[in-house]
Formats: structure tokens, sequence, C-alpha cells
């Protein structure tokens, strides 16, 4: 079985420029997170979709972020425009649903670098 | 709101046991899990519990205290690719969002 695949796994931007990144999660998982994770820190979540409906995008940066998941499945999260302090990990994960206790698979993450 | 505490770093040595504990505190906590992370790869689950007492999986167990907000995992028989970051999560009920600690750093040595 496939795990959670993101890509790209790296990028570079100058500041203010634009970045996507995109995330295709495990066949069948209803649950989608972006997480952002620094580094020696662990993941932050910035938002969580049921299917394609974002539920909890509270700590997500609105005034330069933003994310979709059309069709419940594949997603994109946007920075436009990107700031130095968006340098980071950022994390896909899934899981089957939002059961408490369902386990939540990682993808192996973009790294941001902000010149 | 939540805080987790966990040490920063550990170093063991290969074919010893360690223990990196996990404290929180948490409104309403639903569960806590145990993630492993090697540099520059995915964190991959190692354990959920949700009641007291001891989970056992392998060379892996976690512990549970709820009354106590602490949490440990246990690493048996270490082999060097343990060396990585150990991620302490905790569940607040309503949600399946995880709130992680700032992850333990093992470094095993021969």
């Amino acid at each position: 079985e496939a795990g959670v695949v993101q890509s790209p796994r790296y990028k570079i931007i100058e500041k203010k420029q634009p970045v996507a990144f995109w995330c295709n999660p495990i066949s069948g998982h209803n649950t989608l997170y972006w997480y952002l994770q620094n580094l020696g820190q662990g993941p932050e979540l910035l938002i969580r979709y049921e299917n394609e409906e974002a539920v909890d995008d509270s700590q997500l940066p609105k005034d330069r972020f933003s994310a979709e998941r059309l069709k419940g499945v594949d997603s994109t999260l946007k920075i436009q425009p990107a700031e130095l302090g968006d340098s980071a990990v950022y994390l896909c994960a899934s899981s089957p649903t939002r059961a408490t206790g369902d386990e939540q698979f990682f993808g192996p993450g973009t790294r941001l670098t902000v010149l | 709101g939540q805080n987790i505490d966990q040490p920063t770093e550990m170093t063991a040595t290969e074919g010893a046991i360690v223990q990196i504990n996990c404290t929180y505190q948490t409104s309403g906590f639903n569960g806590l899990f145990w993630y492993q992370q090697h540099a520059g790869e995915a964190p991959t689950f190692l354990s959920y519990n949700v009641l007291d007492g001891l989970e056992e999986k392998g060379r892996f167990s976690s512990f549970l205290s709820r009354s106590k907000g602490y949490s440990y995992l246990l690493l048996k028989e270490l082999q060097m690719k343990d060396s990585a970051s150990y991620l302490c999560a905790v569940i607040q009920t309503g949600a399946n969002n995880l709130f992680f600690g700032t992850g333990t750093r093992l470094t095993v040595i021969p």
C-alpha cells in the first residue's frame, strides 16, 4: 500500500514569492492534516480536513496561508507571500477516520527554505 | 490549552534500556501517542495509550498514568538504528488533533 505522498520534497524561494505544496493521502483515508515542523520542534497542526471540509483551521495564518482539498482526496497548501519565518518542514498526514486513536500516517514532508 | 514536556536530548548505550518521559497538562485528555522520527524523515507511529498501564510491543513499551499526567516510552535492547527523535503527542476530547511535545532526540552509542 502506498503511503502519503508529498511534493516537492524540497523548495527554495525568495521572500515574498508564492509557494505551493501538494499532498496525496493514503487511499480511502477521509481525514487529512497539514502540520508545520520547525527544526528541533514537534509538528504543529495548521489545518484538518474531513473529506473536502476544513473542520479545524484555527491555527492557519489566513492572511498568507490557504489550503484546499477538492473532491476530498489530494490537497494543496499555499503560502503567498512567503516570509523568512516560514522556513520549516510542512508535513501532511492522513487517517482513516477522525475517530480518537486512529493512527495518523505522515508523509515525508516538504522542506521549505525562504531566502 | 495544553503543555507537553519531554527531555530535549538523551544518550544511551547499544544493548541497554532507556526510558523517555513525557508529562502533560491538557483539558479533556483523550489519549497519548508516541511517534519515532529519524532525521529528515516522516514521524512513524509507535504506540497509543488511552487507559492507565503498560502497553508492550516488542522492544518498545509505553506507559500511561492519567491521574499523574505522565507517560514514558521504554526501549529495550537498544540498537544503533534507534537513534532518532521520539515525539509524545496528546489528543483532546472532541477532536483527533495531535498536540506534540518538542521531541526527545535519542543518540545510541556503541
